[in-house]
């Protein structure tokens, strides 16, 4: 597995709270993705970095954000939870060859 | 935008049968092709992937996937399934245009596999 860590791995939290989770990686990889995992959805693809300071927005990036200001971390900010945004997020890098991506152990948000 | 569609939401097989899970994409270009398997209570693990050549790529324990151009599909087999086999199983697809892809997967909806012993 390439060395790619999320925290928290668990959290629960209010609506209208910001919540930020951090993805670090020990690979040097170029490419970072925030995903979410729903059941019947699979994943879907919140935003991505394609290098330190330049990110863009997926698939279901409405009411998050993401910065990188480094190349090892990649956070993701909701910015006022709700409870539409309790889910499964993964975290993802990829590195020169962009089509293989590995995965974080997933952080479980819940937002009551 | 390209979507990806799995068959069966839920199978259900005993040890020793043989497993295939259907996956078709929508997108008219070039694409790579990917399983991935998620284990109860883990992350996403790469079973195999297609770039290009031959299409039928094997990958980890015994898994194997064709990939047929014309049907828009890469369905998953196996000849006998284990039981440790159980767990979640995602196709995902990522165009190949120009660079510009940056890999971002679409993934399908998942099948769950359960397989009793």
């Amino acid at each position: 597995d390439a060395g790619i860590t999320q925290s928290p791995r668990h959290k629960v939290t209010e609506t209208g709270t910001p919540v930020t989770l951090r993805c670090h990686q020990t690979e040097n990889h170029r490419y970072m993705y925030w995903y979410r995992q729903d059941p019947g959805h699979g994943l879907r693809l919140i935003h991505y970095s394609y290098g330190v300071k330049d990110t863009d927005k997926g698939e279901v990036s409405d009411g998050y954000s993401v910065s990188r200001s480094k190349t090892e971390d990649f956070l993701l900010t909701l910015e006022s939870a709700t409870s539409s945004q309790t889910s499964v997020y993964f975290c993802a890098t990829a590195g020169t060859d962009t089509y293989e991506q590995y995965f974080g152990p997933g952080t479980r948000l819940t937002v009551t | 935008a390209q979507s990806v569609s799995q068959h069966n939401h839920h199978v259900i097989l005993s040890e020793a049968a043989s497993l295939e899970l259907g996956c078709n994409y929508s997108y008219g270009g070039t694409v790579n092709l990917f399983w991935y398997v998620q284990y109860p209570g883990q992350h996403l693990q790469l079973l195999l992937k297609y770039f290009s050549g031959d299409p039928l790529v094997k990958g980890i324990k015994g898994f194997e996937a064709e990939f047929i151009k014309s049907k828009f599909s890469f369905n998953l087999r196996k000849p006998s399934v284990q039981w440790s086999d159980t767990a979640e199983y995602f196709c995902a697809v990522t165009s190949v245009a120009g660079g510009t892809s940056y890999g971002k997967l679409t993934f399908g909806q998942g099948t769950i596999l359960t397989v009793h012993p």
